[in-house]
């Protein structure tokens, strides 16, 4: 098996931008997805194969993905989204689920 | 709308069984592949299994050394996750979601609300 690396906590001042990465090394080969979750709630996907966002999830929410690194980037960031940020992929026998460890984004 | 509701989550002593549902609505739950999720107090997010969309294909976390089995019931539109042996460690948020793809796990496109919670204690 394998780890995605994510940073714990990231704090950013609200209408700035916010990066979450998640970290492996042969995360150039998979398909990465990002989910928000907020206490007391379920989790929701915001986005899915490394660039796609589902519909209803706003356009300030972007990933990208670069060598062994992919990113979330949060524009203009609002209070509402305050939240723990996990990454995923599938394992290259895609018989396994992966999430990161999480990163909790504070807004002050 | 998608809807998913999990249940059956409750106090049991170490050792013991309990058996999840996850009710579905909203979408052709034949369709697609299903999960269990959890979390854990203070922790972050666990997979646990992928059901194929008939069943006939389940994967499961290798940290759960046999203990769990997953099923379902595409008449009643349910997901099961019978747990046993359950040790103080499996006190979690139990979560079901929904796949993209119906036979092979990618991304959890829908998940169901506030998930059922399970504490193991003696």
């Amino acid at each position: 098996s394998f780890i995605l690396t994510q940073t714990p906590s990231v704090s950013v001042a609200p209408g700035t931008t916010a990066r979450i990465t998640c970290g492996e090394d042969s995360i150039g080969t998979k398909s990465v997805h990002w989910y928000q979750h907020k206490p007391g709630q379920a989790p929701i996907l915001v986005i899915y194969s490394d660039v796609d966002r589902p519909s209803g999830i706003p356009e300030r929410f972007s990933g990208s993905k670069s060598g062994n690194t992919a990113t979330l980037t949060i524009s203009r960031v609002e209070a509402g989204d305050e939240a723990d940020y996990y990454c995923q992929v599938c394992d290259d026998s895609r018989t396994h689920v992966v999430f990161g460890g999480g990163t909790k984004l504070t807004v002050l | 709308q998608v809807r998913l509701v999990a249940s059956g989550g409750g106090v049991v002593q170490p050792g013991r069984s309990l058996r999840l549902s996850c009710a579905a609505s909203g979408f052709s739950f034949y369709r697609h592949g299903m999960h269990w999720v959890r979390q854990a107090p203070g922790k972050g997010l666990e997979w646990l299994t992928f059901l194929s969309e008939n069943g006939k294909t389940q994967y499961y976390a290798d940290s759960l050394e046999g203990r769990f089995i997953a099923s379902r019931d595409n008449s009643w539109k349910i997901v099961y996750l019978q747990m046993n042996s359950l040790r103080v460690d499996d006190t979690a948020v139990y979560f079901c979601a929904k796949d993209s793809s119906p036979r092979g796990p990618t991304y959890l496109e829908s998940w169901g609300a506030q998930g059922t919670l399970v504490a193991v204690s003696s």
